[in-house]
């Protein structure tokens, strides 16, 4: 596909579980970001990737969240014992690579609910 | 405080009608400027980028003022299609900073 895709669309954990959240991003893109986004809010910056490196981890909420991206295209977004304030939409977006007036693409989401 | 400040709405204007929603933000330093459109439980998407110089794209005028660290979207002739939350959204090197949206309704 052309856009930014993530699986899985909806997922609903326990409280204590590990989840793992994929994201493809559109093809060539340099850029990738995840974001968490709460109800009635705009999306919240968790992590920045320029190819595999992680160059940006500070909105990570805690250590029981870790991202990757070991080839510098997919992305996986993992919380480790899930808490119910974990509960939100997971956005990943892609960019060309970093610019002036380069806008980001997102994925429909994850939308994540712990129980 | 928030890097990106938005007046969170509801706006609920008549069809037809001109509306302009506003925005603020903290860092003086900021690259890039964006509005993004977000409908209900999808994605942002992005609507315009905006321009010092101020641009306009059919019925949108996006202006941005740097020395007042704000930003405005102006949309005339509101179809009912409008209705959305309206994300300002700023760049700041590796970092898309999001305001909380401001929402449009559209009535018939």
């Amino acid at each position: 596909g052309a856009g930014v895709s993530q699986s899985p669309r909806y997922k609903v954990a326990k409280r204590g579980q590990d989840v793992a959240l994929r994201c493809d991003p559109i093809s060539g893109h340099v850029s990738l970001f995840w974001y968490q986004q709460a109800l009635g809010q705009g999306p919240e910056f968790l992590t920045y990737f320029q190819n595999e490196a992680q160059l940006d981890k500070s909105g990570l909420p805690s250590d029981r969240f870790f991202a990757e991206r070991p080839e510098g295209s997919v992305s996986t977004l993992k919380i480790q014992r899930t808490q119910q304030e974990d509960s939100a939409v997971y956005l990943c977006a892609s960019s060309r690579a970093q610019g002036a007036n380069t806008e980001a693409f997102f994925g429909q989401g994850t939308r994540l609910t712990v129980v | 405080r928030k890097e990106v400040e938005q007046d969170p709405g509801p706006f609920n204007v008549p069809e037809g009608a001109t509306v302009a929603f506003n925005c603020t933000y903290s860092n003086s330093a900021s690259q890039s400027f964006f509005w993004y459109r977000q409908d209900c439980r999808k994605e942002p998407k992005l609507l315009m980028s905006v321009y010092s110089s101020g641009n306009e794209d059919g019925r949108f005028t996006a202006q941005l003022n740097r020395a007042s660290q704000y930003i405005s979207l102006l949309i005339r002739d509101s179809k009912l299609s409008d209705s959305a939350t309206y994300l300002c959204v700023v760049r700041n090197f590796n970092k898309f900073y999001f305001g909380s949206g401001t929402k449009l309704n559209v009535k018939p």
